[in-house]
């Protein structure tokens, strides 16, 4: 079984509408991060959590939410999606400051 | 400003032959982490290296090879005797420490795209 699993693997959703996307894994790191993915711009961070009670903005936390219920779950929540959310979105986990970040396999998020 | 710079946009080769893919970061810390990821057509994000500051040694992985120098702040991927298997976008990520403000989250370059032709 895959470390870091996401949820749903595929959304196509309508502008307005809410929608969460779900982060798990089993690697039992305490550091959490949610990019997400443009064509031709890389990975931008969303929102990061170093456990349940640190959760932190990153540079495009605009109209993003996020929850972090469990060691092992960090979700990212869209309150009304418009179009130009739409993107790859990645997970990811780390066990120390410095270590290795490992991703999820994305989730593809269309808002029409 | 981007601390990341990845100047090749896409970069196309016949097989067998040799390719660098350049990188060169930005960052006031003298503590820093350097990284490799692939991205195949299937979308998930592969790691391939992890280099920190104060590891200037280059290093060899099978076909890869990486070149680390400090003075000019870049961190270059070589791939050698290239196979379509490679064909992938492929970044370059920079992870600071007292100057970041993000959790030492990864900075991502805007990746090039490499494509191996037969």
């Amino acid at each position: 079984d895959a470390d870091v699993t996401q949820t749903p693997r595929n959304r196509i959703t309508k502008t307005g509408k809410r929608i969460m996307l779900e982060c798990s894994q089993t690697k039992g790191h305490d550091r959490m991060y949610w990019y997400r993915q443009d064509p031709g711009l890389g990975l931008r961070l969303i929102y990061y959590s170093f456990d349940v009670k640190d959760i932190n903005k990153g540079e495009i936390s605009d109209g993003y939410s996020v929850s972090r219920q469990a060691q092992a779950k960090f979700s990212l929540s869209l309150e009304s999606a418009i179009p130009n959310q739409t993107a790859l979105y990645f997970c990811a986990t780390r066990d120390g400051d410095w270590d290795t970040q490992y991703f999820g396999p994305g989730t593809r998020l269309t808002v029409l | 400003a981007q601390k990341v710079t990845q100047a090749q946009t896409e970069i196309s080769v016949v097989e067998k032959e040799d390719v660098t893919l350049d990188c060169v970061y930005e960052t006031r810390d003298t503590t820093y982490y350097l990284f490799w990821y692939k991205q195949p057509p299937s979308g998930e994000l592969v790691f391939l290296i992890r280099r920190n500051s104060f590891d200037e040694q280059n290093e060899i992985s099978g076909r890869y090879s990486w070149n680390f120098q400090k003075s000019t702040s870049s961190f270059n991927f070589t791939i050698t005797a290239s196979q379509v298997v490679d064909s992938a976008v492929y970044f370059c990520a920079l992870s600071e420490g007292r100057h970041s403000n993000s959790g030492y989250a990864l900075n991502f370059g805007k990746g090039t795209s490499l494509l191996v032709t037969p």
